[in-house]
């Protein structure tokens, strides 16, 4: 089955900097990649996926490139803010049934 | 707020009891599942239904129990065979099964005693 792993578990960067999380996954029949943000004791919610048929997508300050040969994805966010400090989750899955995985998670401190 | 609605928000259990965790939505999502959350383990699935009456088992079943009897509402029976049962527990709906948004509720943290 799928398999998501997700680097580093912890990343601090100072504000304005950039901030850069990678995940691999094993299923190479994966088609859809999303990413969630889960703030300290709040639920997660979808920041922004992408699927195989593109290589990148950006919204403002984030973006998220796919690298299907390689088996690898990964989140890059701009100009850090404070309140970009939280949990990201990467995730793989394909749509002919196969479940959602979830990478370990890296938890992003944005230091003002 | 959400749609997604847990219960409890927190449990204490006794070992060797069952509990039942409730998730109920409003969104009219076809699909629902179950993830559990433990630190550094990210997001693990326990179980996922693409429509009333139907469930599958997701990578963590062992010790737990689902029922899907209608299109709203999903529980989670946490057994006396699951061995660590004490996490984070999250619902979550979609309109499409595995490659939707997940929409989550606020979790249900179960500790036992």
């Amino acid at each position: 089955g799928e398999n998501v792993e997700q680097h580093p578990s912890t990343l601090s960067v100072q504000e304005g900097d950039s901030a850069v999380i990678k995940c691999t996954y094993s299923d190479s029949a994966s088609n859809y990649f999303p990413w969630y943000k889960q703030e300290l004791g709040k639920r997660p919610q979808l920041i922004i996926d992408i699927r195989s048929n593109v290589g990148e997508k950006k919204d403002q300050r984030i973006a998220v490139t796919l690298n299907k040969t390689a088996k690898h994805f990964s989140l890059h966010i701009t100009e850090t803010q404070p309140e970009d400090s939280a949990v990201y989750f990467c995730a793989a899955s394909w749509n002919q049934g196969g479940k959602l995985i979830f990478g370990q998670g890296t938890e992003l401190s944005v230091k003002p | 707020d959400g749609g997604i609605t847990q219960s409890p928000k927190y449990l204490f259990r006794k070992e060797g009891q069952n509990v039942t965790l409730s998730c109920e939505q409003n969104l009219n999502h076809d699909a629902m599942y179950w993830y559990r959350q433990d630190p550094g383990q990210g997001l693990r699935l326990i179980y996922y239904s693409q429509i009333v009456n139907d469930f599958q088992k997701g990578d963590i079943a062992e010790g737990y129990s689902v029922s899907r009897e209608k299109k709203e509402s999903f529980p989670l029976t946490v057994t006396s065979a699951q061995k660590n049962p004490t996490a984070f527990y999250l619902c979550a709906a979609s309109t499409v099964i595995n490659t939707g948004e997940l929409f989550f509720g606020e979790g249900s943290r179960l500790t036992v005693l």
